[in-house]
């Protein structure tokens, strides 16, 4: 069975550019999750899909942070402008239809910004 | 909101010692608390989980073991291992839709 597949891996970018990462989730999953994950911290949910509809995204930044889920599958999350505390790894995770609890990270975006 | 505590942020143990880390949280209705290994490079991988029913789960050399009344939790691993080296996370998460809360995580080295 495949992975959560992320892209790009690592991106650098200068603050007040703009980035777009990318998720594909499991076959089949119907929760997806977007964490930041800062240096030595633990993530922090940004926003949570169940198909294509947002259950949580009360920690996502609106102002600048945006993500969508197109037709239940993909999914992509856009900095604009990015700031320089943005810098994080960016998480996929996905769920099962059958709620047994565990999530399945993808390996992650490391974003950098300048 | 629920928040998890986690403590060391780092632990350096023998090859073959015991390690602990441990957690507390503080919403009394989360009822599940998984612990996540995360390897360099890698995103967290679901290494046992427990839920508020039970009290204790063992996995070969990993164990969990949960107080509710105090709000902790903990993770045991034996005979650790060089492979066992890597930064683990405990959370906590309440019934229904409630969004899983990581702990800061704890920077494991195994010395051979």
């Amino acid at each position: 069975e495949a992975g959560v597949a992320q892209s790009p891996r690592y991106k650098i970018i200068e603050k007040r550019q703009s980035v777009a990462f990318w998720c594909n989730p499991i076959s089949g999953h119907a929760t997806l999750y977007w964490y930041q994950q800062i240096l030595g911290q633990g993530p922090k949910l940004l926003i949570q899909f169940q198909n294509n509809g947002v259950v949580d995204d009360s920690q996502l930044p609106k102002d600048r942070f945006s993500a969508e889920r197109l037709k239940g599958v993909d999914s992509t999350l856009k900095i604009q402008p990015a700031k320089l505390e943005d810098s994080a790894v960016y998480l996929c995770a996905t769920q099962g239809a059958v709620v047994t609890g565990e999530l399945f990270f993808g390996e992650g975006s490391r974003l950098t910004v300048l | 909101g629920e928040n998890v505590e986690q403590h060391p942020s780092t632990l350096s143990v023998q090859e073959g010692d015991s390690a602990v880390i441990k957690c507390t949280y503080s919403d009394s209705a989360s009822n599940y608390f998984p612990w996540y290994k995360q390897e360099l490079g890698k995103g967290p991988q679901l290494i046992i989980d427990i839920r508020s029913n039970v009290g204790e789960k063992k996995d070969q050399r990993i164990a969990v073991t949960l107080n509710k009344t105090a709000k902790h939790f903990s993770l045991h691993i034996t005979e650790t291992q060089p492979e066992d080296s890597a930064v683990y996370f405990c959370a906590a998460k309440g019934q229904g839709a409630q969004k899983l809360v990581f702990g800061q995580g704890t920077r494991l080295t195994i010395n051979p």
